[in-house]
């Protein structure tokens, strides 16, 4: 069964620090794999994308990994800002099912002053 | 692009009511999908459009629930009856699907529904 898992499910920091995100998949075939920021009452936006031959892509503070061969990603976050405060989904796109987007169900990260 | 855009944005109604959201994608976006989310299951995928046409429906909990694609530019998902455990944000998705894949995913705000 495709699946993806994130850990940890919850992570408190101080703001400056800097956090790293786990997702672990099990999807098959694999087509890309994306991380979300999701702010409490919004939808979700896109941080990252990254298919097959990529091993990482930075956006700003945001810097997520990908390796295939053990279908394991990260995301890391580089001096932590109050605003960072927000899910992180994990995202892996099922080239199966024409694109269907499998999620994770989030890290929630904290930043406090 | 106003992005995708959906309606309402908070919804109660009663037990037994019906409930229709409403969705309007980015134009030239060909898939689109609905999602539901709760605390306790995270975002689950209801059902998924490519070119208006149902690809992946199995997402959808059970017969109470429908959704609709009639043109390029609007989609429904209706609830009837709506039950308690209905509640939850749903969230419209809308994306290009080219090349094999489905780039970027662009979310609208959601539509938070409490059914009591």
């Amino acid at each position: 069964k495709n699946q993806v898992e994130q850990s940890p499910q919850s992570l408190i920091i101080l703001e400056g620090k800097n956090c790293t995100l786990q997702c672990n998949y099990t999807v098959s075939p694999f087509s890309n794999l994306r991380w979300y920021k999701q702010d409490t009452g919004r939808g979700p936006v896109s941080l990252t994308i990254m298919t097959f031959s990529e091993n990482t892509k930075s956006n700003g503070r945001y810097t997520a990994t990908l390796d295939a061969d053990t279908k394991q990603s990260s995301l890391h976050i580089t001096a932590s800002q109050l605003s960072d405060s927000a899910s992180y989904i994990c995202v892996v796109s099922d080239e199966g099912s024409q694109g269907n987007l499998i999620f994770g169900k989030g890290t929630k990260l904290s930043v406090k002053p | 692009d106003a992005g995708v855009i959906q309606s309402p944005r908070h919804e109660v109604t009663e037990m037994g009511q019906e409930v229709t959201l409403r969705c309007k994608p980015i134009s030239g976006h060909n898939s689109l999908f609905w999602y539901r989310q709760t605390m306790m299951r995270g975002l689950e995928l209801l059902i998924y459009f490519n070119n208006n046409v149902p690809i992946d429906d199995s997402g959808m909990p059970e017969d109470r629930f429908s959704a609709k694609m009639p043109n390029a530019s609007f989609s429904t998902l209706k609830i009837q009856p709506s039950e308690p455990r209905d509640s939850a944000v749903y969230f419209c998705a809308s994306s290009l699907f080219t090349g094999g894949m489905n780039t970027e995913a662009f979310f609208g705000q959601g539509t938070r529904l409490t059914v009591v």
